[in-house]
């Protein structure tokens, strides 16, 4: 079974401009979950989707953060624009069941994003 | 607020010794509690969770972990340790259904088996 498949793996930009990261879950993975992990802490949800419905954006900087998940499979995230403070890894994961059920999800290798 | 808290950054243990990493939550509800572990350029994996019922659970390459709804605690344990275990891993805790869906992860515990 094909896993969380994510790019670009590495991104660098300058700040104020934009980026956007994309994400392709497990097949058949009803709930998608964007995170952000700073070095040297948790991951921390920014969005979760089931199907192509948000579940929970509350941790979502939407003045500069967007996500969509078009057609309830693949999904892009973008910030714009960037600020010093976004350079993390944003990880990507699906879970099989809806986002009631207490699924484990499965994590994609994550993007790095470094913003100078 | 909801939390989960590891509070041992590193735990250091001796190959062939048992380990605990602990990990105690303050969330609403009956929550759902969960493991992942972090190796070196590799994505987060799932090792085990507890969702109802025998509060020790049993999960991948010999871990388990001990639910204790008193303390809001659950701690992950293997009673022989390896050198491959190294690695940072992390808590995760779900609320139960009426205190939302958002899955909450602790700090992380960086592990490291001397051999």
């Amino acid at each position: 079974e094909a896993g969380v498949a994510q790019s670009p793996r590495y991104k660098i930009i300058e700040k104020r401009q934009s980026v956007a990261f994309w994400c392709n879950p497990i097949s058949g993975h009803a709930t998608l979950y964007w995170y952000q992990q700073i070095l040297g802490q948790g991951p921390k949800l920014l969005i979760q989707f089931q199907n192509n419905g948000v579940v929970d954006d509350s941790q979502l900087p939407k003045d500069r953060f967007s996500a969509e998940r078009l057609k309830g499979v693949d999904s892009t995230l973008k910030i714009q624009p960037a600020k010093l403070e976004d350079s993390a890894v944003y990880l990507c994961a699906s879970s099989l069941g809806a986002a009631g059920f207490a699924n484990e999800q499965f994590f994609g290798p994550g993007t790095r994003l470094t913003v100078l | 607020a909801q939390s989960v808290a590891q509070p041992e950054d590193q735990v250091n243990v001796a190959e062939g010794n048992p380990l605990t990493v602990k990990c105690t939550y303050s969330v609403s509800g009956n929550p759902y509690l969960f493991w992942y572990v972090q190796y070196p350029n590799r994505g987060l994996q799932f090792l085990l969770k507890y969702i109802t019922g025998d509060n020790l659970v049993k999960g991948s390459y010999g871990f388990e972990a001990e639910f204790n709804k008193s303390q809001t605690s659950f701690h992950l344990k293997k009673p022989s340790a390896l050198v491959s275990d190294s690695a940072l891993y992390f808590c995760a805790v779900r609320p139960g259904n009426t205190g939302g869906f958002k899955t909450i992860f602790g700090a992380g515990t960086r592990l490291f088996v001397k051999a």
